[in-house]
């Protein structure tokens, strides 16, 4: 079926492992994004990409790394995890139209991180 | 900085009522709007969105919302709440121009319905 996975759905990992969360779309979407959420902090917005090969820092990229070889795939990688990254993450995607954002975020079921 | 704000991190209601969650933002231009909703163990889904016009938007499952420029805010309303209704809610503002941008979320707020 057409639509955005994430994986795992779960993950514990002990400080200072690399971990990688995988985010993969059918829809051929440009656009995709990472997000963290935090209880008392929302959704902050941690990279995005605007196409293959195209990233950008979000607000809190501090520990994270990405790629986008392929445009249905953008995976998030913590070089060495520590426990402030505790979090559920999540990935988006959307569409592009001409100049303007006007194609919403399809959201993924998110993957929750452990760091102990 | 843009930003947006949530006033009410969590709201109780009871079936039937209606129900307002307020949403502020900041932003220098004219804002793209938006409503998601979050169920538990799910990722957002898209209520409403507003990019220019009229001022009153309708959204999915009964939901509406209205842009007040003068008060910078983007209310979320609903006549009448169902217990299913019962998830967590942001609203976000679309930062950036042309080919690049992001959307700021909000920090939240949860509704609980009481029955």
């Amino acid at each position: 079926d057409a639509g955005i996975t994430q994986s795992p759905r779960y993950k514990i990992t002990e400080t200072g492992r690399q971990v990688t969360l995988m985010c993969h779309q059918t829809w051929s979407h440009s656009y995709m994004f990472w997000y963290r959420q935090d209880l008392g902090h929302g959704l902050r917005l941690i990279y995005y990409s605007a196409a293959a090969d195209i990233t950008d820092k979000g607000e809190v990229p501090d520990g994270y790394v990405v790629s986008r070889s392929k445009t249905e795939n953008f995976p998030l990688t913590l070089e060495s995890a520590t426990r402030s990254q505790t979090s559920v993450y999540f990935c988006a995607s959307s569409e592009r139209t001409g100049g303007r954002y006007n194609s919403p975020l399809h959201f993924g079921n998110g993957t929750r991180l452990t760091v102990t | 900085a843009q930003s947006v704000t949530q006033p009410d991190i969590h709201i109780t209601v009871s079936e039937g009522a209606s129900l307002e969650l307020r949403c502020n933002y900041s932003y220098g231009a004219t804002p793209y709007l938006f409503w998601y909703v979050q169920s538990p163990g799910q990722g957002l889904q898209l209520l409403l969105k507003y990019f220019s016009g009229d001022t009153l938007v309708q959204g999915i499952k009964g939901f509406e919302a209205e842009f007040k420029r003068s008060q910078s805010s983007f209310n979320l309303r609903k006549p009448s709440v169902h217990w299913s209704d019962a998830a967590e809610y942001f609203c976000a503002v679309f930062h950036g121009s042309g080919n690049t941008g992001k959307l700021i979320f909000g920090q939240g707020t949860t509704l609980q319905v009481k029955p």
